[in-house]
């Protein structure tokens, strides 16, 4: 059985200061690790992604994650945030059973 | 267009009936998930399909069901034996070992 569990519910940071969410996972076979994002009454939004290959991956917009497997951990940073990057992020995990399973999500408020 | 559509957008249920939330991909993803969402307890799983005619219970199946007849779509019902259905129901698809696509959810209310 595989599960999330990401360390911080609310995470309020000033605008173009650097932010981390962090994320722990428990998985008995191989990972395949995502981030996504979602706004206020939408679905969600696949920010990035950890398949295989370099353990650290970026996003378009600024975000990156390191998949450190000693830690089981993949946690998201970004160096400078903007008052957009308001948003609840979700650490997943899935494995080859095609089972997602999703953390309780971080809030994220950016203010000026 | 590709893509995920759930429908009703938001949907009104009156306590005792069965309602059925429809999900829809033409990405050609094996690969269906039902989630749930309550504020401050992120996504839970229901159910998920991996392929046509077979799904799996997720963590809280209890007072849901679900079908997959056709690849494509995978509706889920909520039953009246779901004492709080009230919530924001996400649907996705995907192909296992790589990213899932969602919908845009239907908001549930029992009134």
């Amino acid at each position: 059985a595989q599960s999330v569990t990401q360390l911080d519910s609310q995470v309020p940071v000033f605008e173009e200061a650097p932010v981390e969410l962090r994320c722990n996972y428990s998985s008995s076979v191989s990972v395949y690790l995502f981030w996504y994002v979602q706004y206020p009454n939408q679905g969600l939004q696949l920010l990035l992604k950890y398949l295989s290959g370099s353990t650290l991956v970026e996003s378009i917009n600024g975000f990156e994650a390191e998949f450190n497997k000693s830690q089981t951990s993949f946690h998201l940073r970004k160096p400078s945030v903007h008052i957009s990057d308001t948003a609840e992020y979700f650490c997943a995990v899935s494995g080859d059973d095609y089972k997602l399973s999703f953390g309780a999500g971080t809030t994220v408020t950016v203010r000026a | 267009d590709g893509g995920i559509t759930q429908s009703p957008k938001y949907l009104f249920r009156k306590e005792g009936q069965n309602v059925t939330l429809s999900c829809e991909q033409n990405l050609n993803h094996d690969a269906m998930y039902w989630y749930r969402q309550d504020p401050g307890q992120g996504l839970r799983l229901i159910y998920y399909s991996q392929i046509v005619n077979d799904f799996q219970k997720g963590d809280i199946a209890e007072g849901y069901s679900v079908s997959r007849e056709k690849k494509e779509s995978f509706p889920l019902t909520v039953t009246s034996a779901q004492k709080n259905p009230t919530a924001f129901y996400l649907c996705a698809s995907g192909q296992g070992d790589t990213e899932a696509f969602f919908g845009q959810g239907t908001r549930l209310t029992v009134v």
